[in-house]
Parts: structure tokens; sequence; C-alpha cells
């Protein structure tokens, strides 16, 4: 089955500071989604891009299907923004999402 | 609010019992999904439901059951089979399989 590898798996940044977390996937994909994964759980959807550029706020993505990759912006970093970052693939109208194993933000005061 | 509710939040089981946990969602998805999440690790398809009084097993679908009764609820029953059952239990719906999926908050179910 398709393969999903985040880098780095742990990160811990100054309050202030910009940081980008990557998304490598074995094949090709039809669905791409980013999540925050807060303190108590949730899963929180940052962005849908299974292809090109979105922005909101102070995150971006970009997914570079042909190379099979993803990259998320975050800028001027927060507090609040500590959690775990998950990136999901699906295939081809495939029931599931096939998660990574996350990246694990940090951001001190 | 539209979204996905799950419960309860905390669940504890003795051994050899069954336990259900409920997901209920009001956004008018077809699709629902159980996953689960164990320490640091992503999540994996336990089962999912494309549509009312139809579902499919995941790739750890042993040692649990579910049911989809009304567009609305996916309970997920946890049975003494279930070598394993500590973990977090993340209930997740989309459009229609294979679109994007939002997820409910999460029932976190440790065996006493």
């Amino acid at each position: 089955g398709i393969q999903v590898e985040q880098s780095p798996p742990d990160l811990i940044l100054q309050e202030g500071a910009n940081s980008t977390l990557r998304c490598n996937f074995s094949d090709s994909v039809n669905n791409l989604q980013w999540f925050h994964q807060n303190p108590w759980g949730q899963l929180i959807n940052l962005f849908y891009i299974p292809s090109g550029t979105k922005q909101n706020g102070r995150l971006s993505a970009t997914t570079v299907a042909t190379e099979r990759y993803s990259l998320l912006y975050i800028s001027s970093s927060q507090t609040t923004d500590s959690g775990v970052y998950f990136c999901a693939v699906g295939q081809g109208g495939s029931e599931k999402l096939v998660f990574g194993k996350g990246t694990k933000l940090t951001v001190n005061p | 609010d539209g979204g996905i509710t799950q419960s309860p939040k905390y669940l504890f089981r003795k051994e050899g019992q069954n336990v259900t946990l409920s997901c209920e969602q009001n956004l008018n998805h077809d699709a629902m999904y159980w996953y689960r999440q164990d320490p640091g690790q992503g999540l994996r398809l336990i089962y999912y439901s494309q549509i009312v009084n139809d579902f499919q097993k995941g790739d750890i679908a042993e040692g649990y059951s579910v049911s989809r009764e009304k567009k609305e609820s996916f309970p997920l029953t946890v049975t003494s089979a279930q070598k394993n059952p500590t973990a977090f239990y993340l209930c997740a719906s989309s459009v229609v399989k294979g679109t994007e999926a939002f997820f409910g908050q999460g029932t976190r179910l440790t065996v006493v």
C-alpha cells in the first residue's frame, strides 16, 4: 500500500519563528489533507489540498502531486500552534485515508 | 452547529466486556468511518460505511463490530475479542467515500 512519511518528527520553535513541515508519499493520490491534532486529541482540518497551493491566515500549503510531496508552512508561530500535525492521503476514490506518523510541534513563548 | 459528536469522551472497560462508542453527525454526509490511534502513531481504519445498512471492514476490523441503521449514526462496538482495545478512537464523515473527511473529538478507551 501507499506509504506516507512526514518530516521532521519533532520540531521546537520560539514564538514568532517560521517553519516548514514535509509530507512525502509513495504513489499518486487524489486526496491529501493536513490536520492539526490539539492537546485534547481532536483533529482539526487545516487543508484539503490534493494539488496546488492554498493559504489560510498564517498557514499555507503546497502539494506537488507529480513529485509526490506536500509542504505545510507556518509563519509567525504562536504557542497555540503546538500539537501534532498529520498528513493523510487517499487514492482513487479509496475508502480510507492513510496517515503519516505526524510532526510534533512545540512552540515556546 | 453542524458537526460530528462522539460520546463518551472517556470510557473504561473491564476485561471480557463489550462496549459501544457513539458517533453522530448532522452534516448530511453519506460516508462514515472509524479510526484507531495508538500513542505516537497515525490513525488506522477500522470500519467504514458508504450508505445506510452497508459497511465494510478496514485494515484492523478484528474484534470490532458496527451498524449503520440511520444516516446520522455509526456506532462502534469493541468486543471482548479485541485483544488490545486501549486506544483513542476517532469517528469521521465525508460527503461521499474518498472526499474531504471531518473528525469528531474522539473517545479514549481504557481497559482496566
